[in-house]
């Protein structure tokens, strides 16, 4: 299907297990950004990626890793979970040109416990 | 520090009635300014990008002005409707390397028959 897709859409995981939410994108687009949602803020920055294997930090980038072998593909990997991770976690990708829309996909909610 | 500040947190309306959000900014430099519309458990879809030389974009009835002297934006939706109940969140784009958005905090709007 066309478009932006996460996977899971939910995930509930223990404390200190490594986790890896996936993010595909169909139209080729060469930027991709991961964000995080949490009541009483914005949302957040994580990582970023203007290209295959270009990636670079965001706001709130410890604990998290991304890898971007293939401009499709945008996986967020934590290594060791914390309670304090729990959160939506949205990904994004646009085109080029900073002007041009940011779509989103549908968020994946993840639960540590 | 880039900040967006959006006002109000929350607001109530009557269906059929207009309703005003308002956005105030201190990001710079400055490239676009966005509003962005967000259903509960889904993720943000765009309504309106404006860049330093427009003051106001429509969409429907939603329409968007922009007053980059101030820094402030406000989105006026006309004639309200059940399924505009919703977050609105303003988010404004860094004139730098990498896209990067500061977004606001978000309105929550509920629309009442």
């Amino acid at each position: 299907d066309a478009g932006i897709t996460q996977s899971p859409r939910y995930k509930i995981t223990e404390t200190g297990r490594q986790v890896t939410l996936m993010c595909h994108q169909t139209w080729s687009h060469s930027y991709m950004f991961w964000y995080r949602q949490d009541l009483g803020h914005g949302l957040r920055l994580i990582y970023y990626s203007a290209a295959a294997d270009i990636t670079d930090k965001g706001e709130v980038p410890d604990g998290y890793v991304v890898s971007r072998s293939k401009t499709e593909n945008f996986p967020l990997t934590l290594e060791s979970a914390t309670r304090s991770q729990t959160s939506v976690y949205f990904c994004a990708s646009s085109a080029d040109r900073r002007d041009t829309e940011a779509f989103f996909g549908q968020g994946t909610r993840l639960t540590v416990v | 520090k880039n900040q967006v500040e959006q006002s109000p947190q929350s607001l109530i309306i009557l269906e059929g009635k207009n309703c005003t959000l308002q956005c105030n900014y201190t990001v710079s430099p400055f490239s676009n300014l966005r509003w962005y519309k967000q259903d509960t458990g889904r993720g943000p879809v765009s309504l309106t990008i404006m860049t330093f030389s427009e003051n106001t974009k429509s969409n429907g009835r939603y329409t968007a002005t922009l007053d980059a002297d101030t820094k402030q934006s406000s989105l006026h939706i006309t004639a309200s409707q059940l399924s505009d109940s919703a977050s609105y969140i303003c988010v404004v784009t860094l004139n730098n390397a990498g896209n990067m958005l500061t977004f606001g905090g978000g309105t929550r709007l509920m629309v009442k028959p």
